[in-house]
């Protein structure tokens, strides 16, 4: 089945870099955008940005521009997102999920969703 | 980029209807049919229920139902159930390769 397994839980001190990846399986990996999304406790979703896996190609949030960096590595059919410069702000669960749509439009909708991975920014 | 527009707090008795609205603008909700909305439970990721404004996820009961009119999109629950007990977030096409959420509702079956 298709499923994005993504790695485990991070306690980082403010002012380092985390990377987070996620591993897709049961698909094309190439054939579809992956994006990320962060919820901070108690808080909403947030998308931070996405790849395109085929072309490697990102677009990211105004919020994260210089911060963030998204990335992937076909051969073992994952993707990573690393953070830098990170703050307690950034404390939050953070989720891949696999874009689904047509030519025209290549990501309408989002499923399924990595489990998401814990990073914790703390002093 | 600012968020989607929606209600904090939504509820309603089992077997009642419930409408969550998510209001953005014309350059999000009202420039594309690209609208769908996401259940989550505490704890858990989100789970897509209504893609492209009113296409329901497979799987999901046709309890859920979704439309747009302009700027602002809607999603529909009749029928409620105490599993439907549960955080709700629009997210929508934003252009140029961005999407935003909506701030999420939560929704109480009482």
């Amino acid at each position: 089945q298709v499923q994005l397994v993504q790695s485990g839980t991070e306690v980082k001190t403010p002012g380092a870099s985390v990377k987070v990846s996620c591993k897709s399986s049961g698909y094309t990996f190439t054939a579809y955008y992956i994006l990320w999304v962060r919820q901070a406790p108690g808080q909403g979703l947030e998308w931070m940005g996405r790849i395109n896996p085929h072309s490697g190609g990102t677009s990211y949030a105004q919020k994260f521009l210089g911060r963030v960096t998204m990335t992937r590595d076909t051969s073992i059919s994952t993707a990573y997102m690393e953070l830098s410069r990170l703050t307690s702000d950034d404390t939050a669960v953070y989720y891949c999920v696999r874009g689904l749509g047509d030519t025209a439009m290549p990501a309408r909708w989002f499923d399924p969703w990595g489990q998401g991975t814990l990073v914790t920014v703390s002093s | 980029q600012s968020a989607l527009t929606q209600p904090r707090s939504v509820s309603g008795s089992p077997g009642q209807s419930v409408t969550i609205s998510c209001t953005g603008t014309s350059s999000d909700v009202g420039g594309y049919n690209y609208v769908s909305w996401y259940q989550q439970h505490p704890g858990k990721a989100p789970k897509l229920i209504i893609y492209d404004v009113s296409k329901r996820s497979s799987g999901v009961p046709d309890r859920f139902s979704g439309s747009k009119s302009g700027n602002t999109a809607s999603l529909t629950i009749s029928g409620l159930q105490a599993e439907d007990e549960a955080e709700y977030y629009c997210f929508s096409y934003a252009g140029t390769y961005t999407w935003v959420f909506g701030g999420g509702t939560k929704l109480t079956v009482l």
